[in-house]
């Protein structure tokens, strides 16, 4: 079965300070990978995407960047976090010939 | 063009009673209608689905659909104090095919 990977869980990092956080999915190939952010209280803000490696698609010019080094890894950066980058980010998977988007746990970002 | 409208912001219901959760949208060229079910601290678990179809039913959960009015909603018959979660609506489809729309939300209290 395909399962998704996140973490860390929780992350409190100072203003000006570089991130990265990592999502990997098991059992399935060529995934399409997204990276999503929620402010508290809001929606689901789609970030960026990805359909293959190397291949990124942002959705929101930001302080974030987002990379594929490998199939089933996408990753989340940033060189110098600011304050409004505190939230919680999920990264989530849809498999090529499906239709559902499968989300992991999420990582809680605080930038202080 | 690209947006998924969603009503209300959040909805206080007693147990056994039949929360509605209002979506619509622009783009005609959506044809996947996804809804999620988030817990506090969690990441969003699909909870139905719908294509441009009148009717769902899952369960205690119902999905009726207005491709004319481009409007979608969701019942939860007798509601339980386990159903208090954020409910997002979605879609996907034409240019956004790659990409899930969410709806900003709904947070749902069932209270005893």
């Amino acid at each position: 079965s395909q399962t998704i990977h996140q973490w860390p869980a929780t992350l409190v990092q100072p203003v000006g300070s570089p991130l990265s956080l990592e999502c990997t999915v098991e059992g399935t190939s060529n995934p399409n990978l997204y990276w999503y952010r929620q402010a508290a209280g809001r929606g689901l803000q789609l970030l960026f995407y990805s359909v293959g490696i190397g291949q990124i698609s942002s959705e929101v010019p930001q302080n974030l960047s987002a990379s594929r080094p490998q199939d089933r890894q996408f990753i989340l950066s940033s060189k110098k976090l600011l304050l409004s980058d505190s939230g919680f980010y999920l990264c989530a998977w849809r498999g090529f010939m499906n239709t559902e988007a499968f989300f992991g746990q999420g990582t809680r970002l605080t930038v202080v | 063009q690209q947006q998924v409208k969603q009503s209300p912001q959040s909805l206080i219901v007693q147990k056994g009673g039949i929360p509605i959760i209002n979506c619509a949208y622009e783009n005609t060229a959506f044809d996947y209608f996804p809804w999620y079910q988030q817990f506090p601290g969690k990441g969003p678990a699909l909870l139905i689905a719908i294509r441009p179809d009148v009717e769902k039913k899952e369960g205690r959960f119902t999905i009726s659909f207005n491709k004319s009015a481009k409007q979608f909603s969701l019942h939860i018959m007798d509601s339980q104090p386990g159903d208090s979660a954020t409910y997002f609506c979605a879609a996907r489809g034409g240019t956004s095919y790659d990409k899930v729309i969410f709806g900003p939300g709904t947070s749902l209290s069932v209270i005893p």
